[in-house]
């Protein structure tokens, strides 16, 4: 079985860094993705890990560790734009077929002024 | 860009109604998702496509049915509505590969009554 946990809700502040975790136990790993969204809309692709170490994009870093089963998003230099869910997915190993993911249940960012 | 356009935004039915969702993809991808999205939740696979004529369950998929005819097509069934059905319903595509990511539609948020 899949088991993602990332927490609920972090609140920042414009300017500021903000770190979201994302611990796994799955069955099988292929590969970790971040996706953003937005009340109201799509999520969108963020990131994806499947070696260990950082990978940077702009103001946006993603971590994997994956003998921890562990992940990060790192948000740098926020802007209220920043202020939506991020959602940490892992792609099943054990099951190719499909590109299947699995979600955790998102960490809702609010940045303030 | 990829483009996952959801038939409708809002819908409104009643309980007992076979309903239709649509979503059709134009990048050609092999793999298409139906997900639903709760508060505190997350989002939860329905059911997935990986080919034409082809779908597997996901971890929900009771009280829900899928078709694929063609490639750009799936569409989700709710064959007889219930009131615990109400949901946001996100579809998502992808081209096989491990590092791909999964497109999402703008989402239909459903309401049975």
């Amino acid at each position: 079985g899949q088991n993602i946990d990332q927490p609920t809700e972090m609140t920042a502040t414009e300017g500021a860094i903000v770190q979201i975790n994302c611990t796994y136990q799955t069955s099988g790993f292929n590969g970790l993705f971040w996706y953003q969204q937005h009340a109201g809309e799509a999520p969108t692709f963020l990131s994806y890990n499947v070696l260990d170490g950082l990978e940077e994009k702009g103001r946006f870093s993603s971590f994997l560790s994956r003998s921890k089963g562990y992940s990060y998003l790192l948000l740098k230099e926020l802007q209220m734009k920043d202020s939506a869910s991020y959602l940490c997915a892992v792609r099943d190993g054990i099951k190719a077929a499909g590109n299947k993911l699995t979600f955790g249940g998102g960490t809702r960012v609010l940045v303030k002024p | 860009d990829v483009k996952v356009t959801q038939s409708s935004r809002y819908l409104v039915k009643r309980t007992g109604e076979k309903v239709f969702l649509e979503c059709v993809q134009d990048m050609d991808h092999e793999n298409m998702f139906w997900y639903r999205q709760d508060p505190g939740l997350g989002l939860r696979l329905i059911y997935f496509s990986y080919d034409v004529k082809m779908k597997e369950k996901g971890d929900i998929p009771e009280g829900y049915s899928v078709s694929r005819e063609k490639k750009e097509r799936f569409s989700l069934i709710l064959e007889s509505a219930s009131t615990n059905q109400t949901s946001m319903y996100l579809c998502a595509s992808t081209r096989t590969g491990r590092n791909q990511p999964q497109h999402f539609g703008d989402g239909t948020r459903l309401s049975i009554l």
